[in-house]
């Protein structure tokens, strides 16, 4: 069964600091993989994809995830934490064969400390 | 320009009550979707539909019932509406059915049964 596990439900950094969100995944097909972002009241923003092309990939405000098929992981990453940077995070996989849907991981709220 | 909008933004109302949801997207997108987030933020997809056919339609009461009038609009009606009801919906769009381009949320509509 393909599934999405984000590992850690909270996550808190300082200004300036890494950031560092967990994500493994597991399906027997190619999977899609991808990071929303939602701040408070808002709804979710496409952060970056990861479809089968580059294994690192560029997203916006800075941030990036790296596809790592042999740990089956898909951590998201920003060299320097903003303090507009604090929200929930969400990996989603998307199923790629028979119907189509996401499946979304828990989601890892962010702080970011001053 | 909003690209996916939702209204209304809040919903309360009591128990017993019929209620709908209207959702529209000026992408140009196939696909529209229904989702539902509870109280501890995770996300579970409802419904799905491409071109205004009904391609996903996962285990949810039969009090709620989507109706796509045309594919840039994706309405979702819940008829004796429950305490278990409450919850943010968000409503997306995606290019294609299999939305590997990402999806595009509407901001949610927070729905409150008193």
């Amino acid at each position: 069964a393909q599934s999405v596990t984000q590992l850690d439900s909270h996550v808190s950094v300082s200004e300036g600091t890494p950031v560092l969100l967990r994500c493994n995944y597991s399906s027997s097909y190619s999977p899609s993989l991808f990071w929303y972002v939602q701040h408070p009241n808002k709804g979710l923003q496409l952060l970056l994809k990861y479809t089968s092309a580059a294994t690192l990939v560029k997203g916006i405000n800075g941030f990036e995830a790296e596809f790592k098929k042999s740990e089956t992981s898909f951590h998201l990453t920003k060299p320097s934490a903003h303090m507009s940077d604090a929200a929930e995070y969400f990996c989603v996989v998307s199923l790629s064969s028979g119907t189509y849907k996401y499946i979304f991981g828990t989601g890892t709220r962010l702080k970011v400390l001053a | 320009d909003t690209a996916v909008s939702q209204t209304p933004k809040y919903l309360v109302t009591q128990m017993g009550n019929d209620k709908s949801i209207k959702c529209e997207q000026n992408l140009g997108h196939d696909t529209m979707y229904w989702y539902k987030q509870d109280s501890k933020k995770f996300l579970k997809i409802m419904f799905s539909y491409n071109n205004k056919e009904l391609i996903i339609n996962e285990t949810v009461p039969n009090r709620f019932s989507p109706k796509s009038p045309d594919k840039a609009h994706l309405n979702l009606h819940i008829n004796s509406l429950e305490l278990g009801d409450s919850a943010v919906y968000f409503c997306a769009s995606s290019q294609t059915g299999t939305g590997v381009y990402g999806y595009t949320f509407g901001s949610g509509t927070r729905l409150t049964v008193v």
